[in-house]
């Protein structure tokens, strides 16, 4: 099993809403990646979790949260975002986090901050 | 830190023609190099990668790509296309050592003209 599963598929929320991204993968990897891609422009990295714990944080705003309850799911809690945070974000995984070894990517949520 | 120029935004090109899809990198280290394909509304999925060893390197769909150290480029190439391999491209650079993040050029949008 090579996949890394999202959910929702599409996500629509006002900006005073709290709500929760889900991803999972089962391949026993132990980095997992979130990303925010904008329509036409390549991901962009927001948070790196290796081994459950918090690795790098691209200077995120705080009302995206991550969390990684367990090796298997990541998670991303959405609170008080702007319509300007609606784009497609994309959860990865990979064995660790040394240079050369594939991310496998999840198809996507596609957010809508209304 | 390391980057990628993509200096093809869009590619169109007949079925069943050749292409090349250009990347350059910028590195003051040795890198690994990657090609992700992104097919609409989907995830991006890895085509093909280089590590070390021969500088040529070959997915199972037909695409191949050549590292060359002293033009810093990892250029895409397919002999003849098809109209599914209608996809964004991304290439992409992490450090050769290390715990290091992709860096992803801007993709390059190839439309396959029937």
């Amino acid at each position: 099993d090579t996949e890394v599963t999202q959910t929702p598929k599409h996500l629509v929320m006002g900006m005073t809403n709290k709500k929760s991204l889900k991803c999972e993968q089962h391949m026993g990897h132990r980095a997992m990646y979130w990303y925010k891609q904008k329509a036409k422009k390549p991901p962009e990295l927001m948070f790196v979790y290796s081994y459950e714990k918090l690795s790098i944080n691209e200077s995120v705003p705080s009302r995206f949260s991550p969390e990684c309850p367990n090796s298997s799911l990541l998670n991303l809690h959405l609170h008080a975002l702007q319509p300007e945070d609606s784009a497609l974000y994309l959860c990865a995984s990979s064995q660790g986090l040394a240079g050369g070894l594939e991310q496998y990517f999840g198809p996507g949520t596609r957010l809508t901050v209304t | 830190a390391q980057s990628v120029t993509q200096l093809d935004s869009q590619v169109p090109v007949f079925e069943e023609a050749p292409v090349e899809l250009r990347c350059n990198y910028s590195s003051s280290v040795s890198v690994y190099l990657f090609w992700y394909v992104q097919y609409p509304n989907q995830g991006l999925q890895l085509l093909l990668k280089y590590l070390s060893g021969s500088t040529l390197v070959e997915s199972i769909n037909g695409f191949e790509a050549e590292f060359n150290k002293s033009q810093t480029s990892f250029h895409l190439r397919k002999p003849s296309v098809h109209i599914s391999d209608t996809a964004e491209y991304f290439c992409a650079v992490s450090a050769g050592f290390g715990n290091e993040k992709l860096t992803f050029g801007t993709g390059t949008r190839l439309t396959i003209i029937p």
